[in-house]
């Protein structure tokens, strides 16, 4: 069964701070994977899409992770501010003909002064 | 990066009406359109695949009668909620796929963007 699942469920950081979210996929044929930004009441915004001979990729503050063979993800976000708090969905695309998406649950990240 | 558009962004509405929410391309041309439905603290859950010109594709579960989808044109399309009833009250998220060709230099082959969300509440 094709899952995605993300780590923590919710996060609590202080601003200034790093923090790293995880996901873990099942997703076969892999496509690539891409991580979400969803801040409160707006649709996702793409923050990094990688392919399966990616291992990293960084968008400013934002840096992610891909281990293909563990079928691991991780977003790390550096010097966290607090417009930084949000949802954070991890995406895995399929190699169907469909195309299919799978989402995370998401990570709830708060930024605290 | 490419633009997709919601209208309206927030509708409150009584019990047994319909509404009608409006996904956009603004700067692509989509044939394929999905309607996602989230919940409070939910992931997004994919509703139905809409392909311009033809009958949306609908999930299990997913009321055919209930959610009405066209697709008339590969820049929109619209999703209504007919008879609507509070456990309808959701947050309705489209999203478009840009079906460019491999080789026009376009980094958004074949990549859904999400519009910004319809909050809906049916009281």
């Amino acid at each position: 069964k094709n899952q995605v699942e993300q780590s923590p469920q919710s996060l609590i950081i202080l601003e200034g701070k790093n923090c790293t979210l995880q996901c873990n996929y099942t997703v076969s044929p892999f496509s690539n994977l891409r991580w979400y930004k969803q801040d409160t009441g707006r649709g996702p915004v793409s923050l990094t899409i990688m392919t399966f001979s990616e291992n990293t990729k960084s968008n400013g503050r934002y840096t992610a992770t891909l281990d293909a063979d563990t079928k691991q993800s991780s977003l790390h976000i550096t010097a966290s501010q607090l417009s930084d708090s949000a949802s954070y969905i991890c995406v895995v695309r399929d190699q169907t003909g469909a195309n299919n998406l799978f989402f995370g649950t998401g990570t709830r990240l708060t930024v605290i002064p | 990066g490419a633009v997709v558009s919601q209208h309206p962004s927030r509708v409150i509405c009584k019990s047994g009406t319909s509404v009608k929410i409006e996904c956009r391309s603004l700067d692509f041309q989509a044939t394929t359109m999905f309607w996602y439905r989230q919940f409070p603290k939910q992931s997004l859950m994919l509703m139905a695949t809409s392909n311009e010109g033809s009958k949306a594709t609908y999930e299990q579960g997913v009321e055919k009668d209930k959610f009405l989808i066209n697709h008339a044109s590969l820049t929109l399309s619209t999703l209504t909620v007919t008879s609507a009833h509070p456990e309808d009250s959701s947050f309705y998220i489209c999203s478009a796929r840009d079906h460019r060709h491999v080789g026009s230099g376009s980094s958004s082959y074949n990549e859904q963007f999400f519009g910004p969300g319809t909050r809906l509440t049916v009281l």
